[in-house]
């Protein structure tokens, strides 16, 4: 059974970089087969897809944040990380990691779930 | 970006009514739709993937249909642990997207 727990801070003051770990367990973020994601669920329940990063390094992020995000994996750790800079209120969030398909197609494993909040 | 429309936006339903929620696409996605729950406080959990084939462990009463742009979920016999808010949420093109959600209540 594929675990994943997000952690990273809950507060973070605009402008600033929101910075986000996700650890795996039961599965391997270096095997071939999945991509591994980020979303993320607006306070009134809208579901954005951020981006995946796959085992190979190769990423996928979504045009509307593509110049403020950029994903990372350390393997040793069995984590993948994002981070998401200039933050406003607007990225006010729950964010979740998870897996996907090899084509980042659909979500089979999420995480619980992180509350961030971008305010000073 | 494709968006999807999800209707209605929330419905009031007994314990063994029959429910439908349908999602329909700006444009045609083939079967490539997934169908998710979310409980309160939770993470969505996936219940159905290519617009129609069941996940590992969820239960028959759930079918998904549909194919382009129109697809519906259904729920056969509402159960006490199916009150929830469903989402659609389409993998043809990128960005994925997801619809609005519909939040099924107990009437």
């Amino acid at each position: 059974q594929v675990q994943l727990q997000e952690s990273g801070p809950g507060l973070v003051e605009p402008s600033q970089t929101l910075s986000l770990t996700c650890t795996v367990s039961g599965g391997s973020v270096s095997s071939g087969g999945y991509c591994w994601s980020w979303l993320r669920q607006y306070p009134g329940k809208g579901l954005e897809w951020i981006g995946n990063i796959y085992y190979n390094g190769g990423t996928y992020v979504n045009p509307s944040l593509k110049s403020r995000v950029s994903f990372s994996v350390v393997a040793s750790k069995n984590q993948f990380s994002l981070k998401l800079r200039s933050v406003t209120a607007a990225d006010t969030a729950v964010y979740y990691c998870a897996r996907g398909g090899l084509l980042g197609d659909f979500v089979d494993y999420w995480g619980q779930g992180t509350p961030v909040t971008v305010a000073s | 970006a494709i968006q999807l429309t999800q209707s209605p936006s929330s419905l009031s339903a007994s314990v063994g009514d029959r429910v439908t929620i349908t999602c329909r696409a700006s444009q045609g996605i083939s079967t490539d739709l997934a169908w998710y729950q979310q409980k309160p406080g939770k993470a969505p959990d996936l219940l159905i993937f290519d617009a129609s084939d069941l996940e590992t462990g969820v239960p028959s009463r759930f079918s998904g249909s549909g194919s382009g742009t129109d697809f519906s979920l259904t729920i056969s016999s509402l159960q006490p642990e199916d009150f929830a808010t469903y989402y659609c949420q389409q993998f043809n093109s990128y960005p994925r997207t997801f619809g609005q959600g519909t939040k099924v209540e107990i009437k």
